[in-house]
């Protein structure tokens, strides 16, 4: 079955900037998604369709995606960034979603 | 605004049967996908299945295939997503969301919790 990589975590500091990687077979081919999940929240989407930003969404948070590997940056990280955030997308087919194992943010 | 708002939680004895709600507001429904999440504690979110909800056309993931019903009213503008034998792994929160104009999976119902114990 399809599946997506991403890292257990991530630390930075406080103002620096955080990159979280998700990697899947498929992505050269299928727009990925990143969601946002604080504790006890249902998560957030703080980017579609790769690189596209939500309204309401810091201008901090951006996407990016280079053959197999999505990226999520925060730029200038926040305390109120320390979160889970997961990436989401389909496999070739299109008919089938899967989410990546999740990376919690903690910011120093 | 766009709005999902899902039934309460439910506690359910194994081998028997749950069924959640997902009522939405704020957009045009029949336009719209509906996908269930759901999230054991401390653990990923995991993809369930969706609903093409004009044309009713499902799709399941294959680990949940045999026990997952997913249903839509078009007059409540409603999803319903139905988990059937019940074992104790199913204890989750089960979200609904909604696929829509541009995007995937936005917004997010607040989440139901299910239980699962004898």
């Amino acid at each position: 079955s399809y599946e997506l990589t991403q890292p257990p975590s991530v630390s930075v500091s406080l103002g620096q900037m955080a990159r979280i990687t998700c990697s899947g077979e498929a992505l050269p081919k299928k727009y990925a998604y990143w969601y946002q999940q604080k504790a006890g929240q249902f998560p957030i989407q703080v980017i579609y369709k790769d690189s596209e930003r939500p309204s309401g969404i810091p201008e901090r948070f951006s996407g990016s995606s280079t053959g197999t590997i999505v990226t999520l940056t925060i730029s200038g990280v926040q305390a109120e960034d320390e979160a889970d955030y997961y990436c989401l997308s389909a496999d070739s087919t299109g008919s089938y979603w899967v989410f990546g194992g999740g990376t919690k943010l903690t910011v120093l | 605004q766009m709005q999902l708002l899902q039934s309460g939680p439910e506690v359910k004895k194994p081998g028997t049967s749950v069924k959640v709600s997902c009522k939405t507001s704020g957009f045009t429904f029949a336009s719209s996908s509906i996908q269930w999440v759901r999230q054991a504690r401390g653990q990923r979110l995991e993809w369930i299945g969706w609903i093409v909800v004009d044309s009713g056309d499902t799709n399941y993931a294959q680990k949940f295939q045999e026990r997952v019903t997913i249903t839509r009213d078009m007059s409540t503008s409603t999803a319903y997503m139905e988990l059937s034998s019940l074992r104790s792994e199913d204890t989750a929160v089960y979200y609904c969301a909604a696929d829509q104009g541009h995007t995937k999976f936005d917004p997010w119902g607040q989440g139901t919790l299910v239980t699962v114990s004898s």
